[in-house]
């Protein structure tokens, strides 16, 4: 089955600083990826649409400057939280479609502490 | 506006003991409707996928089953590695997922 992971699988950082979040599909290629963040005991929201060679697509109230996403290739996209302060510490999970867009493979996620 | 509700928030259950989990839906273009398991500190695990109103799939101890407003996942005589925090997601046109709260199953010895 179709595998994508996430580097790295939990980061503690200091406020103010920016975090790299890697998103790769390992035995297929990605034209698409989504980024979702999940808060304690509640659900997957999603952040933003990564759309490789072209600028991601964000869903109403997800700060763009804030949430930087690139798609670099047909196997990677990044999420990069510039900034960080203590209220972006969550659960950051990635996922990427299957062959016909259909079904959805998601990382295994990466924590995210900002002290 | 799209909107996907699950219930109960959180269930236990006996070993054994059959239960089933809801998910409400109302979603402009649905092109399908998605069963995850999600362990504590993992990404969602794929269960099921329905497509269209009346569609059954069963896995094990799972069945889902779809109709035009809501899905139901049942679980039959469970056992207590099947507990875990379940999510319903809607996928629409443009193939973005939509999940809801997921319900929180312990299902004890």
């Amino acid at each position: 089955g179709a595998v994508v992971s996430q580097h790295p699988s939990w980061v503690i950082c200091k406020s103010g600083t920016s975090v790299k979040i890697e998103c790769r599909s390992l035995d297929f290629q990605a034209t698409t990826m989504f980024w979702y963040r999940q808060f304690p005991k509640q659900s997957l929201m999603l952040m933003a649409t990564s759309n490789e060679g072209s600028k991601a697509t964000y869903e109403q109230g997800v700060e763009k400057d804030k949430f930087l996403i690139n798609h670099a290739s047909l196997t990677l996209s990044t999420l990069t939280v510039t900034s960080a302060h203590p209220e972006d510490s969550s659960f950051y999970i990635c996922s990427a479609p299957g062959t016909g867009g259909y079904e959805q493979f998601f990382g295994p996620g990466t924590r995210l502490t900002v002290l | 506006e799209d909107q996907v509700t699950q219930s109960p928030e959180a269930l236990r259950l006996q070993e054994g003991e059959s239960s089933s989990l809801n998910c409400s839906y109302t979603v402009s273009g649905l092109r399908g409707l998605f069963w995850y398991r999600q362990d504590p500190g993992k990404g969602p695990e794929f269960l099921f996928t329905l497509y269209s109103a009346g569609e059954e799939k069963e896995k094990e101890r799972l069945k889902a089953t779809l109709t035009k407003k809501e899905s139901f996942l049942h679980i039959t005589a469970p056992k207590p590695e099947d507990s875990a925090t379940y999510l319903c997601a809607v996928q629409r046109a443009g193939n973005q997922f939509y999940f809801g709260t997921g319900t929180s199953l312990t299902v004890i010895p």
